[in-house]
């Protein structure tokens, strides 16, 4: 069983829509979560930064992370074409064997449509 | 923008040569990470290193080496390419302290084809 685990898509979405992203986790000892955005023949850039559970927002868009269920959420609201890339979620543990290391979902294809 | 730097962008190349992809940054980080992306598939740790003369090895097995001499390089080396080899290849830096102490800064990538 992968340690993340995120639903490829692909998705797509007309402009305007509102965008629900998923992952699963099954180590119990991560406590950082991030979402991270890659376009294109482009590395992936940081997007959202969250510890523990709770919600997290930043313009137009929120983070949420449930530990109970082992479940992290992105949801992006108003969404704009260039919204359009690869999402992916990524966790981290601060000890064990996941120490110093981030576990990347598979990442889910968005594209916004106009 | 995140100073990390990769190259080359692309490159193809036949079998069995000496490959050396380059990786550097600008931001003093002392933790540097490798890791190999195929396309719809996440993203796989090969190899990593805490600082200078440290080097680990990820949790994809693969045949690169890497080495760490200098804090901001931090190049991945494939002695005999091979076409399993054909990926991407992403390089990664944090800071390794503070609030976001594990925050990753990606750069941009080498597309690597073996033909």
């Amino acid at each position: 069983q992968k340690e993340v685990e995120q639903d490829p898509g692909p998705l797509s979405v007309p402009e305007g829509a509102i965008v629900s992203l998923n992952c699963t986790y099954s180590n119990s000892a991560f406590q950082y979560f991030m979402w991270y955005r890659q376009y294109s023949r482009k590395g992936p850039e940081l997007l959202m930064y969250t510890y523990s559970s709770g919600n997290k927002e930043d313009g137009r868009f929120t983070a949420q992370v449930d530990k109970s269920s082992k479940y992290i959420s992105l949801f992006i609201r108003d969404s704009q074409p260039s919204d359009s890339a690869t999402y992916l979620c990524a966790a981290f543990g601060a000890g064990g064997t996941s120490y110093g290391k981030l576990t990347f979902g598979q990442g889910t294809i968005l594209t916004v449509h106009p | 923008e995140a100073d990390i730097y990769q190259t080359p962008r692309y490159l193809v190349i036949g079998t069995g040569k000496k490959i050396t992809l380059e990786c550097s940054q600008t931001m003093g980080h002392d933790k540097m990470y490798w890791y190999q992306q195929d396309p719809g598939m996440e993203l796989h740790l090969i190899h990593y290193s805490y600082g200078v003369n440290s080097t680990e090895k990820g949790d994809l097995s693969s045949e690169s080496t890497v080495s760490r001499i200098r804090t901001e390089h931090f190049p991945l080396t494939l002695e005999s390419a091979r076409p399993s080899h054909t990926s991407q290849y992403l390089c990664a830096s944090s800071a390794g302290q503070g609030i976001r102490f594990n925050e990753q800064f990606f750069g941009p990538g080498t597309r690597l084809t073996v033909l």
